[in-house]
């Protein structure tokens, strides 16, 4: 079965650029989680999704960034404009409903910033 | 609120000894419990969870971990370690009842030597 598919796997790209990453969850689940992932501040969650339906954006830094689930199995995260603090490693995951299901991660969008 | 502390953010154990993460959680529920293990340029990969069936669970790599509810722990082990081991590992509380939210700790890299 395919996995959680993230793209780019890398992106680099100049401050007030405007950056798209892209998520393409596993057939049959439901619920969508954009984490993101730096040295200082460790695995951060930014936004979940159940449904299509954003459940929780607390963890959205700042107007920047927003996510959308156009359709149940694909979700966009988009920073604009981008800044260098922004770099970090951006991961999506995917899970079906009930809280003992595990979350299943992509293998992370690279993201730098110059 | 659900929070998880992993004590010790680096561990390093020789080759072929016993290998101990510690994780201890907080929960005004009954928890979901999970351990999830991250390799260089890649994403979360679930090792075990907990989901009250059993104290002692077994899983993937020959770990296994052990819930304990009166001391809030949920160690993971394995008793020799392998040089592939070698990665940072999560500990993850599910949020509370019909949530999908995990809070992870803080992770603790993992170093084996010869």
């Amino acid at each position: 079965d395919a996995g959680v598919i993230q793209s780019p796997r890398h992106e680099v790209t100049e401050m007030g650029q405007e950056v798209t990453l892209r998520c393409k969850l596993i057939s049959g689940h439901n619920s969508l989680f954009w984490y993101r992932q730096t040295m200082m501040r460790g695995l951060e969650l930014l936004i979940y999704f159940n449904n299509n339906v954003p459940i929780d954006d607390s963890g959205m830094p700042e107007d920047r960034f927003s996510a959308k689930m156009p359709n149940a199995s694909f979700s966009t995260l988009k920073i604009q404009p981008s800044e260098p603090r922004d770099s970090a490693v951006y991961f999506c995951a995917s899970s079906r409903d009930g809280n003992n299901q595990p979350q299943h991660f992509g293998d992370g969008t690279r993201l730098s910033i110059l | 609120a659900q929070s998880v502390t992993q004590l010790g953010s680096h561990v390093s154990v020789s080759e072929g000894a016993l290998v101990l993460l510690r994780c201890n959680y907080s929960s005004s529920v009954p928890p979901y419990l999970f351990w999830y293990v991250q390799y260089p340029n890649q994403g979360l990969q679930l090792l075990l969870k907990y989901t009250s069936a059993a104290t002692l669970v077994k899983g993937i790599n020959g770990f296994e971990a052990e819930f304990k509810k009166s001391e809030t722990s949920f160690h993971l082990t394995k008793p020799s370690a392998h040089m592939s081991d070698a990665a940072e590992y999560f500990c993850a509380v599910s949020e509370g009842w019909g949530a999908q939210k995990l809070v992870f700790g803080q992770g603790t890299r993992l170093t084996i030597n010869p």
